[in-house]
């Protein structure tokens, strides 16, 4: 079984500043990694996904996560935050592979605030 | 356009009285899912289903049952609902053996 641990439950930033989204998790076998986020009153997009190859993925808007096999960490970064990245950003596991492979299991969720 | 569809999107209902929440997708996936949203706890599965005619339990499957007898629809279904089911429920679908999955626009369950 796996489980992810999302260390902020807010995290408050200015507009322009860099901000980074903290997510550990925990597996006994190889994984895959998610973020999605979730913008205020709607569903769950996907933001970037890491599923084999480069450790450092990136999304189309300018965020960047980095797997980290050794810590089991997924942090979700961005050098520059814009007002409308301000959402609530949840980090999900899934194990490669293996009969379960369409089971995510998903952190509390980090609520990003981006103040002008 | 490819997408997950949910209906109702929000629902108020009271203890008890049986309800249906559809979930229907067009891009011919076999696995389907629901989840449950609370505060703090992010997304829980309930059920999920492999492909028609195979559902199997989730992490939070108590108070709820599903159907699979069509691949594009997947409808949760609340019997007997109760208070500690108010939630925001998503449904989600893959393709095959992808483990990307896409999520419904999210149904807001409020049971009195």
């Amino acid at each position: 079984a796996q489980s992810v641990t999302q260390l902020d439950s807010q995290v408050p930033v200015f507009e322009e500043a860099p901000v980074e989204l903290r997510c550990n998790y925990s597996s006994s076998v190889s994984v895959y990694l998610f973020w999605y986020v979730q913008y205020p009153n709607q569903g769950l997009q996907l933001l970037l996904k890491y599923l084999s190859g480069s450790t450092l993925v990136e999304s189309i808007n300018g965020f960047e996560a980095e797997f980290n096999k050794s810590q089991t960490s997924f942090h979700l970064r961005k050098p520059s935050v814009h007002i409308s990245d301000t959402a609530e950003y949840f980090c999900a596991v899934t194990e490669a592979g293996g009969t379960s492979y369409g089971k995510l299991t998903f952190g509390q969720g980090t609520i990003l605030t981006v103040h002008p | 356009e490819a997408q997950v569809t949910q209906n109702p999107r929000y629902l108020i209902t009271v203890t008890g009285k049986k309800l249906t929440v559809t979930c229907s997708q067009n891009m011919n996936h076999e696995y389907m899912s629901w989840y449950r949203q609370d505060p703090g706890l992010g997304l829980r599965q309930i059920y999920y289903s492999m492909n028609v005619e195979v559902t199997d339990k989730g992490d939070v499957p108590e108070g709820y049952k599903v159907s699979r007898k069509e691949k594009r629809n997947f409808p949760l279904i609340l019997e007997s609902p109760s208070p500690n089911q108010t939630s925001l429920y998503f449904c989600a679908s893959s393709p095959g053996r992808s483990p990307t999955q896409y999520f419904g626009p999210g149904t807001r369950l409020l049971v009195l």
